[in-house]
Parts: C-alpha cells; structure tokens; sequence
C-alpha cells in the first residue's frame, strides 16, 4: 500500500484558515485521497475524499497538487471543536482492500483560542 | 437515526480470561470492521467482514477472534486476554462496494491486568 507522510503536530489560532499537508509520492492512479480527523476521546470520523480534482464540503476542502504526490486538508476558519488528529490516507479502489483503511500516526492539531 | 454502539465502553479484565466485545450497527451495512489503537498511535486492522458468515483477519489478528452470525453484529473475542491486549478498541462499519465512509464506534477501553 502506498504511504503518507504528515507533520506530527501543528498549531492554529482559532478563527484563522489552517492547511495541513500530506505527503504520498508513491501514489497509484487507483488510490484515493481519503482524510479523516478523531476528536479527543471519539472514534475516527470521515472529513473528505478525492482522487485528481480539488473538492469542498461542509466541513473542508481538499487541494490536490498536479502530479498527485500531495494533498493539504484545509480548514477555512478553525474553531477550538477543529482540536483533534487528522489522518490522511489512501485507498486503492482496485486492489482487493478497497474497501479497508490503513491509518497512519497522523497530525495532532491544536487550537489556540 | 441509524448508529452503530459498542459495549462495554470500559472493561478490566485478568490475564488468561475470554474476553467478548459487543459491536452493533444498525445502518444494515455489509462490511464491519474491529481496529485497536494504542496510546499515542493510529489504528490497526485486528479483524474485518463483508458479509454474514464471512470473516477475515487483518494487520493484528493473533489472539482475536470474529463471528458473523447476522448483518448487525460483530462481536470480538479475546480468546485468553494478555496485557499487551491492553488498548482501546474501535468497531467500525460501512456499505457495500467501495463505498468511501466508514463509521466508527466510540470504542472500548479494555486494560488487561
């Protein structure tokens, strides 16, 4: 399986726009761009997910570079609840663990009021 | 609403003792998923299905144990807990194919003494 590379931690004041990176040089044409973010004492919830093109919804965009070998998580304006470890992770559609999750340490976020 | 609950939320058990960790979904989603996660680490596949009657082992699956009996349920068994077992447990669920979300649990914290 491909891997991802993300920062362990990072900071953001509350209110302020936060961008936070992954790195997958070894991605596939098959594999999707999948982020999802666990709050402090919660199971993993999903945010977002893309395969080529920039995509939006109600919690955040994901940017994707040209060549596929990164991805930023952006949230537009960070709110304390924002606080958690956000995971970014790939999933081959093709490959018979399509339909599994491999999760890596991930970024711990912090949000400073 | 459709939800998917875990049971017992904390459990203390002794070394050597079967152990059984109740997770329920009620979206009739066919693939369900156990993860562990350890303090300070991502998660890790320990068992998963993707169907009644089917079961299949994942990253982490020695001393553990599944069963699918009915779409709803996927109980975990620690067939002789050791202390390395010590970790909190997240049942996760999704729809068939290659749907992109997974739903997860709020976990079972289980210290083995």
């Amino acid at each position: 399986d491909a891997k991802t590379t993300q920062p362990n931690s990072m900071e953001s004041n509350e209110e302020e726009p936060v961008h936070l990176p992954c790195n997958h040089s070894t991605i596939s044409g098959t594999d999707y761009i999948h982020w999802y973010r666990q709050l402090p004492s919660q199971g993993p919830e999903y945010v977002i997910h893309g395969l080529t093109s920039n995509v939006n919804n109600r919690m955040a965009s994901l940017a994707i570079a040209e060549d596929r070998k990164s991805s930023t998580l952006i949230l537009h304006r960070a709110t304390l609840r924002d606080a958690a470890v956000y995971y970014c992770i790939l999933r081959d559609v093709a490959g018979g663990s399509a339909r599994q999750l491999t999760f890596g340490s991930g970024t711990q976020l912090t949000v400073l009021p | 609403d459709a939800e998917i609950t875990q049971s017992p939320r904390h459990k203390i058990t002794e070394t050597g003792r079967q152990v059984t960790l109740a997770c329920h979904q009620t979206w009739n989603h066919n693939n369900m998923f156990w993860y562990r996660q350890d303090l300070g680490h991502g998660l890790r596949l320990i068992h998963y299905s993707y169907g009644v009657q089917d079961t299949n082992k994942g990253e982490v699956s020695d001393g553990y144990s599944v069963s699918r009996s009915n779409t709803e349920d996927l109980p975990l068994t620690l067939e002789s807990a050791a202390s390395s077992q010590t970790s909190v447990y997240f049942c996760a669920s999704s729809d068939g194919g290659n749907s992109y979300e997974q739903y997860f649990g709020p976990g079972t914290r289980l210290t083995v003494t």
